[in-house]
């Protein structure tokens, strides 16, 4: 079976500082794979998604992501975070046959000041 | 991106009563939308596929009866909580799916969220 795996639930990071959030998946099929973040009490926008080509997806707001499919993880990273980035991030399979999405459990991402 | 919207966003009710949620693609028609419930500080729990003009489909231990999703056009699906409780309250997040163009990359474009609380 498919599944996704977020494995921090909680990232503290300073401002200005570099993030990775971590995205690993199972799968023995193709999939494509996504990068969510919510805010406080709203909706899913999405970040970055990864279909085919380049390994590296750069997305909104200066994030990217790299898949790795060897290691069949999809972590995102920002260089230098901001107040604003605070959120939750969510990491999504989808498969190549349908369009249900599989979720991780999501990381919330702090920042300090 | 393709905008979904949903209404209400907050929405408080007695126990006992039904709510309706609507979501509503506004420029795009919408084939397939999907409905969640997000509980706090948890993910997205998929409780529905819905396709215009057909029943959804709902995931095992979601009660159709309760939760009644109806989809009569491609631009908007409803979800009503039926006789809701007090566990009903929750964080209902509707998305869609439609063709982008001659590129579908099947992806989902999310509403704001419907903050339900029973009393």
């Amino acid at each position: 079976a498919q599944s996704v795996t977020q494995l921090d639930s909680q990232v503290p990071v300073f401002e200005e500082a570099p993030v990775e959030l971590r995205c690993n998946y199972s799968s023995s099929v193709s999939v494509y794979l996504f990068w969510y973040v919510q805010y406080p009490n709203q909706g899913l926008q999405l970040l970055l998604k990864y279909l085919s080509g380049s390994t590296l997806v750069k997305g909104i707001n200066g994030f990217e992501a790299e898949f790795n499919k060897s290691q069949t993880s999809f972590h995102l990273r920002k260089p230098s975070v901001h107040i604003s980035d605070t959120a939750e991030y969510f990491c999504a399979v989808r498969l190549d046959s349908n369009y249900q999405l599989i979720w991780g459990a999501g990381t919330k991402l702090i920042i300090k000041p | 991106g393709a905008v979904v919207s949903q209404h209400p966003s907050w929405v408080i009710c007695k126990s006992g009563t039904s709510v309706k949620i609507e979501c509503r693609s506004l420029d795009f028609q919408a084939t397939t939308m999907f409905w969640y419930r997000q509980f706090p500080k948890q993910s997205l729990m998929l409780m529905a596929t819905s396709n215009e003009g057909s029943k959804a489909t709902y995931e095992q231990g979601v009660e159709k009866d309760k939760f009644l999703i109806n989809h009569a056009s491609l631009t908007l699906s409803t979800l009503t909580v039926t006789s809701a409780h007090p566990e009903d309250s929750s964080f209902y997040i509707c998305s869609a799916r439609g063709k982008a163009g001659e590129d579908d990359t099947g992806e989902l474009f999310f509403g704001e969220g419907s903050r339900l609380t029973v009393l």
